[in-house]
């Protein structure tokens, strides 16, 4: 079974400076997809990024990039710009099959004034 | 456009208890998940259905029951409630193909005294 590791059970950043978040995974499929979703207090699930194992390009979406390291089965998170409201937990997940997302235990990032 | 609704937000049961928890989706995604969310593990997967009939065990399936009749209904049922099932329960949909993205209802606070 594949496993997702977040070594970073907490973390902090001041608002406007770079922060990145660690993940590791372990599986021998070669074709996945890994997530990055973000849990605010409010409990809802949001997706972040999204990135296919076959592309080696990394995903990026406004703020929020990922390094890809497939080799290395690493998928770590960089917030630059950090804002308030990206205080949350951060989940890292795997997916082989849609039918079963593996997620990590999660990153809670707290953005500083 | 409402998404993935779940209903209750917030249970409290006796042990032995049942109860169903309800999840509904207006997006017509094929694919639907139970998970649950506990302290340090992240998400885990109860149950799935890839399709109105058809449903499997995932990670963490025994004390739960689910069914499919319908594309848009994805009931979660706790037969006889223990205190191990207390835990935050999601609900979520996913379209399928090349739309990996999982779709989260908001989830339900379930207390198990």
């Amino acid at each position: 079974a594949q496993t997702v590791t977040q070594s970073q059970p907490e973390m902090s950043v001041q608002e406007a400076e770079t922060v990145t978040l660690s993940c590791t995974y372990d599986t021998s499929e070669s074709n996945y997809y890994l997530f990055w979703y973000k849990q605010p207090p409010s409990r809802q699930m949001i997706l972040v990024i999204r990135q296919e194992a076959y592309k080696q390009q990394n995903a990026t979406e406004n703020r929020f990039s990922v390094n890809f390291q497939k080799a290395a089965k690493s998928f770590s998170l960089k917030i630059s710009d950090s804002q308030l409201g990206d205080t949350a937990m951060y989940f890292c997940a795997f997916m082989k099959h849609i039918t079963d997302m593996r997620f990590g235990a999660g990153t809670r990032l707290t953005v500083k004034p | 456009n409402a998404g993935v609704t779940q209903t209750p937000k917030f249970q409290v049961l006796k042990t032995g208890q049942s109860m169903t928890l309800q999840c509904a989706q207006d997006m017509n995604h094929e694919y639907m998940s139970w998970y649950r969310q506990d302290p340090g593990m992240g998400l885990r997967l109860i149950h799935y259905s890839v399709g109105a009939g058809i449903t499997d065990q995932g990670e963490v399936p025994n004390g739960y029951n689910v069914s499919r009749s319908t594309t848009e209904d994805f009931p979660l049922r706790l037969l006889s409630a223990a205190p191990s099932q207390t835990s935050v329960y999601f609900c979520a949909s996913t379209e399928g193909g090349t739309r990996t993205e999982a779709f989260f209802g908001q989830g339900t606070r379930l207390t198990v005294v």
